[in-house]
């Protein structure tokens, strides 16, 4: 069955360190995006990219970044890592033309 | 920012009766999407309402859109302890598969 599956599902850094969490999607979707997760803020856009070669900002892009190489993988960047970006990191893949996205099971990153 | 507010923020019910959620919205949208997440998974597609219809149902989902007032509502019939989860509205400006801006979303228990 295809799937998205994010890795590390849970990981601790310190702040400044460069982190990279793993999107792969086997839906053999064009669309795919970053989410993080906080305590009633719902879910805000960091990234995404409607192909490969092309990425774009969200709303809370700062101090992210990601590429899109091939179809499957979208990695989030953490260039310098910082406590306010502790959260729980959602990736998520969809189609043009198709109903909903599907979403990977979250990483919980630790900055500290 | 967000796109709007999901009402109410917590919700508490006995099995058996109905729970309904509310969201509003800020912008023009394409259409506007419900989602679940069970405590520590990723979020699941529930159902999708284009902005050119009033009323959809989904087994014991019901949602409505207004777009006069841009405000959409999930009604959950008959509900069961396993419909204890969050749900969150989220709206996409553009066609399927486009960025989905979400709302802070409701937490629904059901006691048994």
């Amino acid at each position: 069955d295809a799937e998205i599956t994010q890795s590390p599902r849970h990981k601790i850094t310190e702040t400044g360190r460069q982190v990279t969490l793993a999107c792969h999607q086997t839906w053999n979707h064009n669309n795919m995006f970053w989410y993080r997760q906080d305590l009633g803020h719902g879910l805000r856009l960091i990234h995404y990219s409607y192909g490969v070669q092309d990425t774009n900002k969200g709303e809370v892009s700062d101090g992210y970044s990601v590429s899109r190489s091939n179809t499957e993988d979208l990695p989030l960047t953490l260039e310098s890592a910082a406590s306010s970006q502790t959260s729980v990191y959602f990736c998520a893949s969809s189609e043009l033309g198709r109903r909903g996205a599907f979403f990977g099971q979250g990483t919980r990153l630790t900055v500290v | 920012s967000q796109q709007g507010e999901e009402d109410p923020q917590a919700l508490s019910i006995q099995e058996g009766e109905n729970a309904t959620m509310n969201c509003s919205y800020k912008t023009s949208i394409n259409n506007l999407q419900w989602y679940r997440q069970n405590s520590g998974r990723g979020l699941v597609h529930l159902i999708l309402i284009r902005s050119n219809e009033r009323e959809k149902h989904s087994g014991r989902l019901r949602v409505t859109l207004d777009t006069s007032k841009k405000s959409s509502s999930l009604l959950i019939t008959a509900s069961r302890a396993a419909d204890t989860a969050s749900y969150f509205c989220a709206t996409a400006e553009g066609g399927y598969g486009n960025k989905l801006v979400f709302g802070a979303g409701t937490i629904l228990r059901v006691k048994s």
